[in-house]
């Protein structure tokens, strides 16, 4: 079965960093292209950020950007994002999805979804 | 960066046809997929690319495109269809790789 399944949210103060972690199985990791998405409490999606099969192409939402850091390590079937200089604003689901290309670069869609790991920004 | 534009709601009698539509320069560019989420569920792809539906969605759901605006089409609304509807596609702007739309709530009345 083909499943993500995110871990390390939780409560942080403002300023503060948080490590998030998705853990996939079910499909070849490396051959794809991994992404975060996250949804405010009662608002829309958001694409947060995006890596390439081997990391070669990066990219982030200019509201996370110089903030942020996606990364995955491919031997171990993982994908992370590394939160640092928390806002309020930041308040979200945060949902590990996977790319439907099987080159590895970025396609047209996100076609699994993990269950998301909630991330709660507050002094 | 690029925005795509939904309407917030729409409502569809039961049975009956429905067509939800997602704006943007993006469109023009590249295709749309389109989400459904229900609540307290994760997003769930129904279409993809030109007209293309993953394993297991059924076919009362379709896509279509054409200049700046992308479609999602539900024919013979069923209960279960009751949920929000989000577009995305790639960014033509090139700051972002990807954008999502505003979303739209679905009623099955």
């Amino acid at each position: 079965e083909v499943q993500l399944v995110e871990s390390g949210g939780g409560l942080v103060q403002p300023g503060r960093s948080l490590r998030l972690s998705c853990a996939a199985s079910g499909f070849t990791f490396d051959d794809y292209a991994m992404h975060w998405v996250r949804q405010a409490p009662g608002k829309g999606l958001e694409w947060v950020s995006g890596i390439s099969w081997n990391s070669g192409s990066i990219g982030y939402a200019d509201s996370v950007k110089g903030r942020f850091t996606i990364s995955r390590d491919n031997a171990k079937n993982s994908l992370y994002l590394q939160m640092n200089s928390l806002r309020a604003e930041d308040t979200a689901l945060y949902y590990c999805a996977k790319d439907s290309n099987d080159y590895g670069d970025y396609g047209e869609a996100f076609d699994i979804w993990g269950q998301g790991t909630m991330v709660t920004v507050s002094s | 960066s690029s925005e795509l534009t939904q309407d917030p709601a729409v409502s569809v009698a039961l049975g009956q046809t429905v067509r939800i539509t997602c704006q943007g320069d993006s469109l023009r560019s590249y295709y749309a997929s389109w989400y459904q989420q229900k609540p307290g569920q994760a997003p769930v792809l129904v279409i993809y690319g030109k007209n293309n539906r993953p394993s297991g969605i059924p076919d009362r759901f379709s896509g279509s495109s054409s200049g700046n605006t992308a479609s999602l089409t539900i024919t013979g609304a069923q209960a279960e269809d009751e949920a929000d509807y989000y577009c995305n596609s790639r960014d033509s702007s090139g700051n972002h790789l990807y954008v999502f739309g505003t979303g739209t709530k679905v009623t099955v009345l």
